[in-house]
């Protein structure tokens, strides 16, 4: 398996733009993340999903922030609309539900905006 | 809300010291924790897993232990190399929380030829 795919790898917007990133988990794994990390505040959760279905999104700051998984290999994160205080490093994993099982992160997007 | 607490923030070692990572946690109602190395542009690897019923585990030069009662852990690395060099995070998954992770800081550790 290739691993978790995140696109694009690097992205530098204007601020007030759209930004959508992508995520392909791990075939075979039922649960997906999304993370943001930055030197301020580190690695921060923002939602997960179960079976394409969002558990938990208490981590999303706040409405300009849009996360959907429409299918079990595809998922999007949207910042609509972008702002300089969202330059970070977004991270997606995914791993399966057995005991003991890590979770498998992607290389991340980098993203700046101006 | 469980926070995750790491020292030192950095560290600089030269090369075939045995070094210590501190890892502590405020809830000790935890599944598991796991120690993970992050590369500079790179996604983080998992290193070590321990549920919350084991007190170590290890993976060659790497031994990472868990008190759970007083919510420490340390990541022991035996004889390190400048390949070592990288930051470490750790993360605990608490009892009640699905599969969700709660980070720490991270160590940043550099290791001198």
């Amino acid at each position: 398996d290739a691993g978790v795919i995140q696109s694009p790898r690097h992205e530098v917007t204007e601020m007030g733009q759209e930004v959508t990133l992508r995520c392909k988990p791990i075939s075979g794994h039922d649960y997906l993340f999304w993370y943001r990390q930055t030197m301020m505040r580190g690695l921060e959760l923002l939602i997960y999903f179960n079976n394409n279905v969002p558990i938990d999104d208490s981590g999303m700051p706040e409405d300009r922030f849009s996360a959907k998984m429409p299918n079990a290999s595809f998922s999007t994160l949207k910042i609509q609309p972008s702002e300089p205080r969202d330059s970070a490093v977004y991270f997606c994993a995914s791993s399966t539900n057995r005991v003991g099982e890590t979770q498998y992160f992607g290389p991340g997007t980098r993203l700046l905006v101006l | 809300k469980q926070e995750v607490t790491q020292i030192p923030a950095a560290l600089s070692v030269p090369e075939g010291e045995n070094l210590v990572l501190n890892c502590s946690f405020t809830d000790s109602a935890i599944y598991n924790l796991q120690w993970f190395r992050q590369d500079p542009g790179k996604g983080l690897t998992s290193l070590l897993l321990i549920q919350s019923s084991q007190r170590e585990q290890t993976s060659g030069r790497l031994n990472a232990s868990l008190d759970k009662s007083s919510g420490r852990s340390t990541l022991y690395i035996a004889a390190s190399q400048p390949g070592d060099s990288a930051t470490y995070l750790c993360a605990v998954r608490p009892d009640n929380a699905g599969n969700m992770l709660t980070f720490g800081g991270g160590t940043r550790l550099m290791v001198k030829p």
